[in-house]
């Protein structure tokens, strides 16, 4: 089946600065390709996503690659807030979805 | 807001007790999941259903029954708990872009069980 590696499993940034969380998968078949944000004691929500035809997306100060030679994808955060301080999962989904562990981001004021 | 609740939200039981775990959805949607969350492991699908009485296995479901009877409600069931069970619990559902365990469009999340078992 397939499996999602995300990294790093922290990341810690300065108000205004980016962030990136890099995922890899290993079913080259895998077709779509979500970013899950959770803040502490709810469930995750939906972000934003991309499919295999489109190499980027972008909303607002969120943007997501994907390399599919290589397999891997790639959430952006410019400008970054307080208020962006969670845990992001990525996943990958073809016969099934498989969610990466997840990256703990804190953005210092 | 998806319309889902989780109950309980907290619980704390005993090795070889009985847990069951209840999703209740307001929107009558088909696909329902239950996913596991662990440090290090991310969300793992436990459980899924697509329809009243149709229910299929995910990726950890050695240990875990679940029923469908109605629409609105999805349950999880712990028949005999154990520690490897503590975790936290979600229940999803999908509106759009699925076809059984395969999903392609937005996951709505309740908002957790969060399960100890001693």
């Amino acid at each position: 089946g397939e499996n999602v590696e995300q990294h790093p499993s922290t990341l810690s940034v300065q108000e205004g600065d980016s962030a990136v969380i890099k995922c890899t998968y290993s079913d080259s078949a895998s077709n779509y390709f979500p970013w899950y944000k959770q803040e502490l004691g709810k469930g995750p929500q939906l972000i934003i996503d991309i499919r295999s035809n489109v190499g980027e997306k972008k909303d607002q100060r969120i943007a997501v690659t994907l390399n599919k030679t290589a397999k891997h994808f790639s959430l952006h955060i410019t400008e970054t807030q307080p208020e962006d301080s969670a845990v992001y999962f990525c996943a990958a989904s073809l016969n099934d979805m498989r969610f990466g562990a997840g990256t703990r981001l804190t953005v210092k004021p | 807001d998806a319309g889902i609740t989780q109950s309980p939200r907290h619980k704390v039981t005993e090795t070889g007790t009985p847990v069951t775990l209840r999703c209740h959805q307001t929107e009558n949607h088909r696909y329902m999941y239950w996913y596991r969350q662990d440090p290090g492991h991310g969300l793992r699908l436990i459980h899924y259903s697509y329809g009243v009485k149709d229910t299929d296995k995910g990726e950890v479901s050695d240990g875990y029954s679940v029923s469908r009877s109605k629409t609105e409600d999805f349950l999880l069931t712990l028949e005999s708990a154990t520690s490897s069970q503590t975790s936290v619990y979600f229940c999803a559902i999908a509106t759009r872009g699925t076809s059984g365990r395969v999903n392609t469009g937005e996951l709505f999340f309740g908002e957790g069980s969060r399960l100890t078992v001693l």
